[in-house]
């Protein structure tokens, strides 16, 4: 069974700051993993896919990493603003389209 | 393209009520998921279809919770009777089936349910 998890789970940082959050996966045997953004009582807002033949994918000030073997994945965001404070999960696509989320990451840009 | 449609919104409805939800995919899209988001948790999965029949619903309680995928389009979700533990954002997501490379998952922008 696949299990995803976050690290860390919540994160604080200054306005300004360059971060990373964290996603690591059990099963190596995925498709793709799939970045998300979700402000408070909203649904999901797709951020990057990276297919499991693909190493990074940027759009913007995001960067996100695969490392299918080692079973993990970064999402790097460049000098952060206010705006970017929401919670941000990732998803593995395995066998039979089957996807699994992690637990995510509360990311807060103060000002 | 349209994106994946959810209603209602928002529902409040006291312990042992019903209550459905419905989720119109992008058309097209032959896997439609249903997922229980509880506050502060990741999203966890009720039910997959694909086409209108069910790949996976190993999590759903079903004792409870009932879905069906009418004609391989439109999802209903229903609970019955709720209890207060089933407060939480209930999302569907709809996605192609995989062709040479895995496909991208879409959202609807989900259904809040209050259990008082």
């Amino acid at each position: 069974k696949q299990e995803v998890t976050q690290i860390p789970a919540a994160l604080s940082v200054p306005e300004g700051e360059n971060l990373v959050l964290n996603c690591s996966f059990t099963d190596s045997a995925i498709y793709n993993l799939q970045w998300f953004r979700q402000d408070p009582g909203k649904g999901l807002t797709s951020l990057l896919l990276i297919q499991s033949s693909q190493r990074e994918q940027t759009s913007g000030r995001l960067n996100a990493s695969l490392d299918k073997s080692s079973g993990r994945s970064t999402l790097y965001i460049a000098a952060s603003q206010p705006g970017d404070s929401a919670t941000y999960l990732c998803a593995v696509k395995g066998g039979g389209n089957k996807l699994t989320f992690g637990t995510g990451t509360q990311l807060k840009v103060e000002l | 393209e349209a994106g994946v449609a959810q209603s209602p919104r928002y529902k409040i409805i006291e312990k042992r009520q019903s209550v459905a939800f419905w989720c119109n995919p992008i058309s097209g899209h032959a896997t439609l998921y249903w997922y229980q988001q509880i506050l502060g948790q990741g999203p966890k999965l009720l039910i997959q279809f694909q086409n209108n029949g069910v790949v996976d619903d190993s999590q759903l309680p079903k004792d409870r919770f009932s879905a069906e995928r009418l004609k391989g389009v439109d999802s209903t979700l229903k609970i019955q009777p709720a209890k207060l533990e089933d407060s939480a954002v209930y999302l569907c997501a709809s996605s192609p089936l995989p062709r040479r490379i895995a496909t991208e998952a879409f959202f609807g922008q989900g259904t809040r349910l209050t259990v008082v």
